[in-house]
């Protein structure tokens, strides 16, 4: 079956450590998206991109890094620079930039 | 610049009872809207979606009608039951090519047997 697979579904860190958080699809979409989630709060774009080797920043970029080396793969790394980085991570993909998100079942990141 | 606007919860109901989650946008032109689910300790799952004017988005017995005059897209349901407690997102993406998504802050439905 086609889908998103996140990893790990937890996931714990010390402050001032980096960490990557894994995001692969296997559904052949162009576009991905990393988003994030507070309790209370919709969901805000952290990155996206629409091809390989090519991202953009969303509404909340800063402390967060990217990369797109493979159409299939798009890793998201919260760098120690994020104030706040406890939260729930949400990655999308679509078809196109046009076509509606098909979700992950996200990673929830637990810094202290 | 474009917003959602979901009638805060949480939502309390009994199996059987009717629902309806209130969704108002605000944006430029006519965007297309969208309702995603999202059940405990998963991702958001595309519920149902409607691209213009007075369409009606329907599935697994919910509906939302697209309102242009009152901004509106709120989620219906006849007879809701107990697997259908989940949180609830309104969302709308632009009409320009590419442009991202806007979410509402969900609405947390609780339904009780």
């Amino acid at each position: 079956d086609g889908g998103i697979t996140q990893s790990p579904k937890y996931l714990f860190r010390k402050e001032g450590q980096n960490v990557t958080l894994s995001c692969e699809q296997n559904l052949n979409h162009d576009a991905m998206y990393w988003y994030r989630q507070d309790p209370g709060q919709g969901l805000r774009l952290i990155y996206y991109s629409q091809i390989v080797n090519d991202f953009q920043k969303g509404d909340i970029a800063e402390g967060y890094s990217v990369s797109r080396e493979k159409k299939e793969s798009f890793p998201l790394t919260v760098t120690s620079a994020q104030k706040n980085p406890t939260a729930f991570y949400l990655c999308a993909s679509s078809i196109d930039r046009n076509s509606p998100l098909h979700f992950g079942n996200g990673t929830r990141l637990t810094v202290t | 610049g474009d917003s959602v606007t979901q009638m805060e919860g949480p939502v309390t109901l009994s199996e059987e009872a009717f629902l309806t989650i209130n969704c108002t946008y605000t944006a430029t032109g006519y965007p297309s809207l969208f309702w995603y689910v999202q059940y405990p300790g998963e991702g958001l799952q595309l519920l149902l979606k409607a691209t213009k004017a007075d369409d009606k988005g329907s599935n697994k017995g919910f509906e939302a009608t697209y309102r242009k005059e009152t901004t509106s897209f709120h989620l219906e349901k006849g007879s809701v039951q107990v697997s259908d407690s989940a949180v609830y997102f309104c969302a709308l993406r632009g009409r320009v090519y590419g442009q991202n998504f806007v979410f509402g802050p969900g609405t947390r439905l609780s339904v009780l047997p």
